[in-house]
């Protein structure tokens, strides 16, 4: 495997369902991040870690819920869901997040919440 | 509140001819800046990246950079239909902050 990478890669869930998000990246980065692409919505950050630690929480509904277990696995896990929630979760890293780094993204998880 | 600000389009332009694309930021403290592609149901990837003022060129795209007027654009040379994406500005700011921030975007079209 090669860049981010993010399994699943389509969801379908009820408001009730408790389901997680995976990305892994592969590029020896020590940042990464959480984004939601709504449709003709600009990208919303949604958690940042770097170097393991959580640096940013923008103020995201506590039904989202991140995990960095090391720095190349980023979690995100979902519970009680609403239809609102449906979008594309994008993961990207970096190499440490320092504003001169670039971010590479995965392929996304496209999320449905019925 | 720092803000990144893109038309969002579509600006339709004939293949062969030049698409510049604009982006106006809100705050002068700004240090890093990126040009982002996303086909339709894809995810974003980079293009371009500039720190300083002036022009930067890589293949048929240029990236220019004028922190004066807050504005970063991207002129895409002999445009292509296969160039025909959303594409999206980011700005990183300075100040230690591990948060970019990104446009709208905007949707180009180059018809044959």
């Amino acid at each position: 495997e090669t860049g981010v990478t993010q399994t699943p890669r389509h969801l379908v869930m009820g408001m009730t369902n408790k389901k997680s998000l995976k990305c892994e990246q592969h590029l020896g980065h020590n940042a990464m991040y959480w984004y939601k692409q709504s449709a003709k919505k600009p990208l919303e950050l949604m958690f940042v870690y770097s170097l393991e630690e959580r640096v940013e929480n923008n103020s995201v509904p506590s039904r989202f819920s991140p995990e960095c277990p090391n720095s190349s696995h980023l979690f995100l896990h979902l519970h009680t869901l609403q239809p609102e929630d449906s979008a594309l979760y994008l993961c990207a890293s970096s190499q440490d997040g320092r504003g001169y780094n670039e971010q590479f993204f995965g392929p996304g998880t496209r999320l449905t919440v019925l | 509140q720092k803000e990144v600000e893109q038309n969002s389009g579509p600006l339709s332009v004939p293949e062969g001819a030049i698409a510049s694309l604009n982006c106006t930021y809100s705050d002068r403290v700004s240090q890093s800046f990126f040009w982002y592609r996303q086909y339709s149901g894809k995810s974003p990837e980079l293009i371009m990246s500039i720190y300083s003022n002036g022009d930067k060129e890589d293949g048929r795209f240029t990236a220019q950079l004028n922190k004066a007027s807050q504005y970063v654009s991207l002129l895409i040379r002999d445009s292509q239909p296969s160039d025909s994406a959303t594409y999206l500005c980011a700005v990183n700011w300075s100040g230690g902050s591990y948060i970019p921030t990104f446009g709208r975007g905007t949707s180009l079209i180059v018809h044959p």
